[in-house]
């Protein structure tokens, strides 16, 4: 059964800084990996998403790595803003079934 | 493109009572469509799985019975939850897949369902 595991579950930081979310999934058979924010009592906002052939994708600030035969991808927020705090899920899709991870619950300080 | 809305955005129901949410997508076809659940702090869990013009498949622990799920069109499912209790409260969220996107999900926006 595909398990995905974020780190760290919480994470806070002041403005202005890089960071980098983690993700681990114990299936290396993925159709793609997905990131996702999902504000408070909200439903989920697409990020990014790689396809299992690919090994990175960028939009903005943003950009996700994915490395297939080790199970892990990262999100890299670069020059992070108050408005970037939010929780942050990973989710891999095995065919028609996405499992998704816990979140990293991020606060940007200003 | 590919927006899958639902409705309603949020009910508060009697325990008891049976509480349908509808799923559509709005500009693409969707012949899959998902049903997960999410408790505060958690994460979303899948509770099943719905093809057009056929029967759920259900997560292992999701009751069949109290959870129905019907996917009649290409464009719309529905979850019914039945006798609902308040353990039952919670964020529904659906999702659909689209075959002409690579196979992408988009997610609606979620249902919060209050069981008093």
């Amino acid at each position: 059964k595909q398990e995905v595991t974020q780190i760290p579950a919480a994470l806070s930081v002041p403005e202005g800084e890089n960071l980098v979310l983690n993700c681990s999934f114990t299936d290396s058979a993925i159709y793609n990996l997905q990131w996702f924010r999902q504000d408070p009592g909200k439903g989920l906002t697409s990020l990014l998403l790689i396809q299992s052939s690919q090994r990175e994708q960028t939009s903005g600030r943003l950009n996700a790595s994915l490395d297939k035969s080790s199970g892990r991808s990262t999100l890299y927020i670069a020059a992070s803003q108050p408005g970037d705090s939010a929780t942050y899920l990973c989710a891999v899709r095995l065919n028609n079934d996405m499992r998704f991870g816990a979140g990293t619950r991020l606060t940007v300080k200003p | 493109g590919a927006v899958v809305s639902q409705h309603p955005s949020w009910v508060i129901c009697k325990s008891g009572t049976s509480v349908k949410i509808e799923c559509r997508s709005l500009d693409f076809q969707a012949t899959t469509m998902f049903w997960y659940r999410q408790f505060p702090k958690q994460s979303l869990m899948l509770m099943a799985t719905s093809n057009e013009g056929s029967k759920a498949t259900y997560e292992q622990g999701v009751e069949k019975d109290k959870f129905l799920i019907n996917h009649a069109s290409l464009t719309l499912s529905t979850l019914t939850v039945t006798s609902a209790h308040p353990e039952d409260s919670s964020f529904y969220i659906c999702s659909a897949l689209s075959a002409s996107s690579y196979n992408e999900q988009f997610f609606g926006p979620g249902t919060r369902l209050t069981v008093l």
